[in-house]
């Protein structure tokens, strides 16, 4: 079974600094990644997803992911943060039409 | 396009009432929508996978007597939570798959339930 690595459970960061959310996933098959943005009491809004093509994968609000098939990572990017970024961050897999989610990082970005 | 809404979008009951919540696509056909369930700071735990006009998938450990879903259409899935106790209280999350292989889905906004 597949499954999802966020390697950190919190980011604090201040405004206007870079910041590299990191993800690791488990698969010797091609999948389908995806990150996702949840602000307080919300459901989840996509920032991107791969599905193939392009390694490196552009999404809304600045951000930006590459995935990495021989390190099996999916790291997410923005060089330029914002308070309103301040959210949780869940990086998730596709197996099957379900989606396998890691645990989330909490992005806390400070002034 | 592919906007999902969930009604209510939060709920208080009392310990031994059924609570129903309602997902809906609003601008596109699901075959196939999935339930969450998040619990205060951590990640979306699946519960089961819902198609339209059969039975519900479930999740290992997840009840099903407890958890009714029904997938009545293309464009409506509810769950309903039986006999809620406190333990119940979450957030609970719903998504619409779109397209043959429903790789991307598309989130409801979470149904806030507190059982008192």
């Amino acid at each position: 079974a597949q499954s999802v690595t966020q390697l950190d459970s919190q980011v604090p960061v201040f405004e206007e600094a870079p910041v590299e959310l990191r993800c690791n996933y488990s698969s010797s098959v091609s999948v389908y990644l995806f990150w996702y943005v949840q602000y307080p009491n919300q459901g989840l809004q996509l920032l991107l997803k791969y599905l193939s093509g392009s390694t490196l994968v552009k999404g809304i609000n600045g951000f930006e992911a590459e995935f990495n098939k021989s390190q099996t990572s999916f790291h997410l990017r923005k060089p330029s943060v914002h308070i309103s970024d301040t959210a949780e961050y869940f990086c998730a897999v596709s197996q099957g039409g379900k989606l396998i989610f890691g645990q989330g990082t909490e992005l806390s970005v400070k002034p | 396009g592919a906007v999902v809404s969930q009604h209510p979008s939060w709920v208080i009951c009392k310990s031994g009432t059924s609570v129903k919540i309602e997902c809906r696509s609003l601008d596109f056909q699901a075959t196939t929508m999935f339930w969450y369930r998040q619990f205060p700071k951590q990640s979306l735990m699946l519960m089961a996978t819902s198609n339209e006009g059969s039975k519900a998938t479930y999740e290992q450990g997840v009840e099903k007597d407890k958890f009714l879903i029904n997938h009545a259409s293309l464009t409506l899935s509810t769950l309903t939570v039986t006999s809620a106790h406190p333990e119940d209280s979450s957030f609970y999350i719903c998504s619409a798959g779109r397209g043959p292989s429903y790789n991307e889905q598309f989130f409801g906004p979470g149904t806030r339930l507190t059982v008192l």
